[in-house]
């Protein structure tokens, strides 16, 4: 089975403060995603990686960076943490092709204060 | 761009009711589509997929079926359970893109 593990499920930070979110996957994906989910918005891209070091912008990317210095690791960093950023964030990975669906973590839900 | 349009919860139903979450997608070509689950406090589980037109997923008692010609994916099971309480996500893959796009889920509540 695919896992795709957040190092987190709960996280209290202030605001200003930086933020890091990490997600690793076992199963050697090229492809990996955050997104955000808020209530009545669904899931929104924030941004996603095709390869190592590479990444682009989703359909959210302001406040956030993205690092894949490996090919299992994907990180979210909110550079300045502000309020509006509390949501519930899902990493996922794919291999690529239409066909394959996307695996996702269990989530982190992201307070700040 | 491609979208998907389902319909909007919440839906509430007692066990042993018949269930349907519709779907409806636009997208150009033939697109994958699929459905996910998402159990309280879980990430999204990919619940069933159909890759072709006509092609049926089915997977735990639910089955979709991919029908080009409404462009949809309705989401149905015949006797649902309190353990299916969840909310459902259908999404699209368009070859050419490694993105999935999702639509806004629904929020399934079933009760004994």
């Amino acid at each position: 089975d695919v896992k795709v593990t957040q190092s987190s499920r709960y996280l209290v930070k202030r605001t200003g403060e930086k933020v890091f979110l990490e997600c690793v996957q076992d199963m050697d994906h090229e492809n990996m995603f955050w997104y955000r989910q808020d209530p009545g918005l669904g899931l929104r891209l924030i941004y996603f990686s095709y390869d190592v070091k590479m990444k682009e912008k989703g359909d959210i990317p302001e406040g956030y960076s993205v690092s894949r210095e490996k090919k299992e690791r994907f990180s979210l960093i909110l550079e300045s943490a502000s309020t509006n950023q509390t949501s519930m964030y899902l990493c996922a990975s794919r291999t690529g092709g239409e066909n394959s669906p996307l695996h996702f973590g269990n989530g982190t839900r992201l307070t700040v204060t | 761009g491609n979208s998907v349009t389902q319909m909007e919860g919440p839906v509430t139903l007692s066990e042993e009711a018949f269930l349907t979450i519709n779907c409806t997608y636009t997208a150009t070509g033939y697109p994958s589509l699929f459905w996910y689950v998402q159990y309280p406090g879980e990430g999204l589980q990919l619940l069933l997929k159909a890759t072709k037109a006509d092609d049926k997923g089915s997977n735990k008692g639910f089955e979709a079926t991919y029908r080009k010609e409404t462009t949809s994916f309705h989401l149905e099971k015949g006797s649902v359970q309190v353990s299916d309480s969840a909310v459902y996500f259908c999404a699209l893959a368009q070859g050419g893109s490694e993105k999935l796009v999702f639509g806004k889920g629904t929020k399934l509540t079933v009760n004994p």
